[in-house]
């Protein structure tokens, strides 16, 4: 089985830039997309094919994909970015999987 | 606009089968490229993919629950089901359909989900 690693939380203070990565067996090599999800709500995609933005999302966040890392980065945080945010990897092989999630506090 | 909504069962006995459908609105799942697909995430746990059909009838499953999922769609009905057999308290869960297509191999529009509870 594939796996994607991701810290399991992270802290920021409002206004600054924070980077969650996600780890896993030759990830470039993969489409990487982003999602956040809000207690009680249903995950929001924030980044496809490693570093598009949907129609909606704020130019605050950006992503890449090298090696066996891809990272999400949310420049000038805000209270609202405060939510669970989670990897997910596709290629023909491992089909979707996504990473265990990362707990991003704003204080 | 696109919705999506999942509906079925809140609780069914360990080693029942377990029916979910997701009614959409939106995109017509016979359009090129088009998929929808089964994520779930049990209470405080991580997001897992189960399964995905394609507009063209194509279906994918989840290597590790591959013998007990079964995916079909009603393009008439705009309904896309999933069957889960032989289920345990372990697949208690929240479980969310989701549309797939226009952004590349990501999930682009969710439902509100279904909790599922599995008892023994």
């Amino acid at each position: 089985s594939y796996d994607l690693t991701q810290p399991p939380s992270l802290s920021v203070s409002p206004g600054q830039t924070v980077s969650i990565t996600c780890s896993g067996d030759e990830l470039v090599n993969k489409y990487a997309s982003w999602y956040q999800q809000k207690p009680g709500q249903s995950p929001i995609l924030v980044i496809f094919q490693d570093t598009k933005r949907p129609s909606g999302i704020p130019e605050r966040f950006s992503g890449s994909n090298s090696g066996s890392t891809a990272t999400l980065t949310i420049s000038g945080t805000q209270a609202i970015d405060e939510a669970d945010y989670f990897c997910q990897a596709w290629d023909s092989n491992v089909l979707w999987v996504f990473g265990g999630g990362t707990k991003l506090t704003v204080l | 606009q696109i919705t999506l909504k999942e509906s079925g069962p809140t609780l069914v006995k360990s080693t029942q089968a377990l029916t979910l459908t997701c009614t959409f609105s939106g995109f017509s799942i016979a359009s090129s490229g088009v998929g929808v697909g089964w994520v779930r995430q049990p209470p405080g746990q991580a997001l897992e993919w189960l399964a995905l059909i394609y507009w063209d009838d194509d279906r994918r499953y989840s290597p590790s629950l591959k013998s007990r999922l079964t995916i079909t769609k009603d393009t008439s009905r705009n309904q896309v089901l999933l069957i889960m057999t032989n289920t345990d308290p372990l697949d208690t869960a929240t479980y969310f359909c989701a549309h797939a297509g226009d952004s590349g191999w990501a999930f682009d529009y969710w439902g509100q989900g279904a909790f599922v509870t599995v008892s023994s």
